[in-house]
């Protein structure tokens, strides 16, 4: 069973504090691992999809990269509307869904 | 691209009575769509599985009596919910997957349902 960690739960920055979100999977072999972006109320909102260890993808402040065993959602510089919980999900091989993380809410002070 | 539509956003309707939201794919054509249901506070919960005309795939322990989806088209997928009671008071989410852009889903705002 496919299954997805996400550290911390919650952490809180000061504007231009950069840090690091961390996910940690379990996956019969990786079809993708998918970050989302989600505000209160709303739906998630797609922010990377990565397929293999060694790849990065960068948007903006955010920089996502992926081993084989984690992946790690860096922010650099971050703003106040940086606010949000990030979402971490993988998908298994032979295997249609998406088995998502609890999220890490994350909070910049301005 | 990829934006991903749904109707209504908000609904309040009294127990015992049927609700029935609609996901569109507005862009693109979605070979599948997926509906989910998220607690406060909590993470996505994957419902069903649903692909243009076939039956919906529902995970287990839910009601396909229940929550009853439509995927008529390559653009719509519908979400009845029969006979709803307070416990189903939930916010409801859809994505839908891109024909030929691999694995991602994209997912719409939501509908927030409140049974009284």
């Amino acid at each position: 069973e496919d299954q997805v960690t996400q550290s911390p739960e919650a952490l809180r920055l000061q504007e231009g504090e950069s840090s690091s979100l961390n996910c940690s999977y379990t996956v019969s072999g990786l079809r993708g691992l998918f970050w989302y972006r989600q505000d209160p109320g709303k739906g998630p909102e797609f922010l990377f999809t990565l397929y293999s260890a060694g790849e990065e993808k960068e948007k903006e402040r955010l920089k996502a990269t992926l081993t084989k065993k984690e992946s790690f959602l860096h922010i650099t510089a971050p703003k106040p509307e940086d606010s949000a919980t990030y979402l971490c999900a993988v998908q298994g091989l032979g295997n249609e869904k998406l088995t998502f993380g609890t999220g890490t809410r994350l909070t910049i002070i301005p | 691209g990829a934006v991903v539509s749904q109707h209504p956003s908000r609904v309040i309707c009294k127990s015992g009575t049927s609700v029935k939201i609609e996901c569109r794919s507005l862009d693109f054509q979605a070979t599948t769509m997926f509906w989910y249901r998220q607690f406060p506070k909590k993470s996505l919960m994957l419902m069903a599985t649903s692909n243009e005309g076939s039956k919906a795939t529902y995970e287990q322990g839910v009601e396909k009596d229940k929550f009853l989806i439509n995927h008529a088209s390559l653009t719509l997928s519908t979400l009845t919910v029969t006979s709803a009671h307070p416990e189903d008071s939930s916010f409801y989410i859809c994505s839908a997957r891109v024909r030929g852009r691999g694995e991602t889903q994209y997912f719409g705002p939501g509908t927030r349902l409140l049974v009284l």
